[in-house]
């Protein structure tokens, strides 16, 4: 179970779009779609944005959409907003009954 | 409105034993997988444990297995995790989420965490 790899960071200015990527193996992105992608804010609980690479949980903003290629996710935030600035993370079932997350990305909201 | 509150955090020694429990409510405690998540201070997401609504199928980080070990109890919509043998590697905040259907799927809804800070 290695922890997928994300950026450390991301910067985009209000209105624009960012991607934030996530490289697994073919052992847990690449074999399933079960790929998820979290926001977390300082001190807050992580929220849900996407689950199963593209499917957005009721009352998330279609500005967040989801992807997938080979062992590499992809989370895209479009028309940027202050209030999306923090930290992303994404999440890949990774066989076996278990799941591994990636180290994190934080966005920075120019 | 779900809701998942922690308990059982602390400080404590290495090498002793701690048990996290998790109360649900909001849902139908049953009809759904959980997840314990960690995350040390000033780091990331990791996810520690899931186990599926009747606890047929559960899966662990290599970091825990054979040390930590979740368990559920319907009856009482609670949830557990017994943290044995625990090091410093172990301290951060747990949080309890309710997962999907099954326990392949991602946590979905989350608590507020409950501390455990593990020092001599």
């Amino acid at each position: 179970q290695s922890a997928l790899t994300q950026p450390a960071s991301v910067s985009g200015s209000p209105g624009q779009s960012i991607t934030i990527s996530c490289t697994g193996a073919s052992s847990d992105v690449g074999s399933y779609n079960l790929v998820s992608w979290y926001q977390q804010h300082p001190g807050k609980a992580p929220k849900l944005l996407i689950h199963e690479v593209t499917k957005r949980p009721s009352g998330v903003s279609n500005r967040f959409s989801g992807s997938k290629s080979g062992n590499t996710a992809s989370l895209t935030i479009s028309g940027l907003q202050a209030e999306d600035e923090g930290h992303y993370y994404c999440c890949s079932y990774a066989g076996s009954f278990t799941l591994v997350f990636g180290g994190g990305t934080k966005l920075t909201v120019l | 409105e779900v809701q998942l509150v922690e308990s059982g955090g602390g400080l404590v020694q290495p090498g002793r034993s701690l048990r996290l429990s998790c109360a649900a409510s909001g849902f139908t405690f049953d009809d759904y997988a959980m997840h314990w998540v960690r995350q040390a201070p000033g780091k990331g997401l990791e996810w520690v444990s899931g186990i599926n609504w009747n606890s047929v199928n559960m899966g662990y980080a290599d970091s825990v297995k054979g040390r930590f070990i979740i368990s559920r109890d319907n009856a009482k919509n609670s949830l557990f995790l017994q943290m044995n043998s625990l090091t410093i590697e172990d301290t951060a905040l747990y949080y309890c989420a309710r997962g999907f259907v099954v326990v392949t799927e991602p946590p979905e809804y989350w608590g507020q965490g409950t501390l455990v800070t593990v020092s001599s």
